[in-house]
């Protein structure tokens, strides 16, 4: 089982400030996601990356920027936040079992934008 | 490409009745199936995975799953629930190897009723 931290758990900000969610994990796993998760739908993948110095778009089409300096740390950053970045953001990584990888989530953090 | 289909957004049950949650998948490549737990404000926790060998999975708090390849199924079980049981579960396949993604369902609320 992972151990994977994301600060803050909760914000609320105004338009056009500039955020960023943290996440870490101890495991040491390779990989690392950011999932978009609005009320009552499914999770979409806006972020993943396979290691250090290596990050991708996910499937949905996110205005925010993710870096991946070192193995635990995986931080998404939106420069100018705005109304409808409002929702949730869950953090995870994997370690490869078998023949695929299983995922490990953090707590998510809710952001609010006003 | 790979896609879950939840088949109902939400599940009443009262308290010590049985509970199946439906899920079917698509997948053009070998399948890994997933469940996992979202207790309100938190983050998804691993329920049970599928990878291979037996097509009956046992997780954890009592809950089981049957793989059926024929079907493409992966129908969620307990037998006797708790209304500690109550919250939304996410059915998830990914393709392995390369494919290792993971592609969420939409949910299923479940409340457990006194």
């Amino acid at each position: 089982e992972a151990d994977i931290y994301q600060t803050p758990r909760y914000l609320v900000i105004g338009t056009g400030k500039k955020i960023t969610l943290e996440c870490s994990q101890t495991m040491g796993h390779d990989k690392m996601y950011w999932y978009q998760q609005d009320p009552g739908m499914e999770l979409h993948l806006i972020h993943y990356s396979y290691g250090v110095n290596s990050t991708e778009k996910g499937d949905l089409s996110s205005e925010s920027t993710v870096s991946r300096i070192r193995t635990e740390h995986f931080p998404l950053t939106l420069e100018s936040a705005r109304p409808s970045h409002t929702s949730q953001y869950l953090c995870a990584s994997s370690e490869t079992s078998g023949r695929t990888d299983t995922q490990y989530f953090g707590p998510g953090t809710r952001l609010t934008v006003l | 490409a790979q896609s879950v289909t939840q088949l109902d957004s939400q599940v009443p049950v009262f308290e010590e009745a049985p509970v199946e949650l439906r899920c079917n998948y698509s997948s053009s490549v070998s399948v890994y199936l997933f469940w996992y737990v979202q207790y309100p404000n938190q983050g998804l926790q691993l329920l049970l995975k599928y990878l291979s060998g037996s097509t009956l999975v046992k997780g954890i708090n009592g809950f089981e799953a049957e793989f059926n390849k024929s079907q493409t199924s992966f129908h969620l079980r307990k037998p006797s629930v708790h209304i500690s049981d109550t919250a939304e579960y996410f059915c998830a396949v990914s393709g392995g190897g390369s494919n290792y993604k993971l592609t969420f369902g939409k949910g299923t609320l479940l409340t457990v009723n006194p």
